[in-house]
């Protein structure tokens, strides 16, 4: 279908390594979301891109966590010396304009797990 | 900071059993309200949305959630659930000027046949 595209599904990468997350969103969705859910929790907001620029920030835990979206569609989420602590689900989200009141449609997620 | 409360983390029901899911939020501005649903193995879906008019809101698969902004509560009511209905269940609000959503910890559902 034409939904929310995550890649990979699942990760592993050994503590100190550098991982990339890929997020393919709905086709011409302006809006694009993402959110960190750690186990046995609900999902955390992290960053938030209104076509190219990043608008909110402020839910990267610290500046090991960079996203980019410089074309405006495709967006990754890169994480530097990963710790322990990153190993959670990554959800991305689009939605068709900025507009609030547009509904977020979530991917699938990647499972990171760091060793 | 706008938090999400929902206030139970399991819930266990027997088929044709009525079913109710509390949250509550903090923010006390205008609020933007949703329930979303996780089946196994799938991606979260928008079960249904508050944004303003009618405080009793219909969603899909005969779910629906009442606002009651003297309370702070946006519950979540199926009057007969299935075994399909066996999934996560999240609520989250936004608030006015953010796009960001705020979700609660999440609420298991395992019906049983």
């Amino acid at each position: 279908g034409a939904g929310v595209s995550q890649s990979p599904r699942y990760k592993v990468a050994k503590r100190g390594q550098d991982v990339a997350l890929r997020c393919d969103p709905i086709s011409g969705h302006v809006s694009l979301f993402w959110y960190q859910q750690a186990l046995g929790q609900g999902p955390e907001f992290l960053t938030y891109f209104q076509n190219e620029a990043q608008l909110d920030k402020s839910g990267l835990p610290s500046d090991r966590f960079f996203a980019e979206r410089p074309e405006g569609s495709v967006s990754t989420l890169k994480i530097q010396r990963t710790q322990q602590e990153d190993s959670a689900v990554y959800l991305c989200a689009s939605s068709q304009t900025q507009d609030s009141n547009q509904p977020q449609h979530f991917g699938d997620g990647t499972r990171l797990s760091i060793l | 900071a706008q938090s999400v409360s929902q206030h139970n983390h399991h819930v266990i029901l027997s088929e044709a059993a009525s079913l109710e899911l509390g949250c509550n939020y903090s923010y006390g501005g205008t609020v933007n309200l949703f329930w979303y649903v996780q089946y196994p193995g799938q991606h979260l879906q928008l079960l249904l949305k508050y944004f303003s008019g009618d405080p009793l809101v219909k969603g899909i698969k005969g779910f629906e959630a009442e606002f009651i902004k003297s309370k702070f509560s946006f519950n979540l009511r199926k009057p007969s659930v299935q075994w399909s209905d066996t999934a996560e269940y999240f609520c989250a609000s936004r608030s006015g000027g953010y796009n960001k959503l705020i979700f609660g910890a999440g609420t298991r559902l395992a019906v049983h046949p």
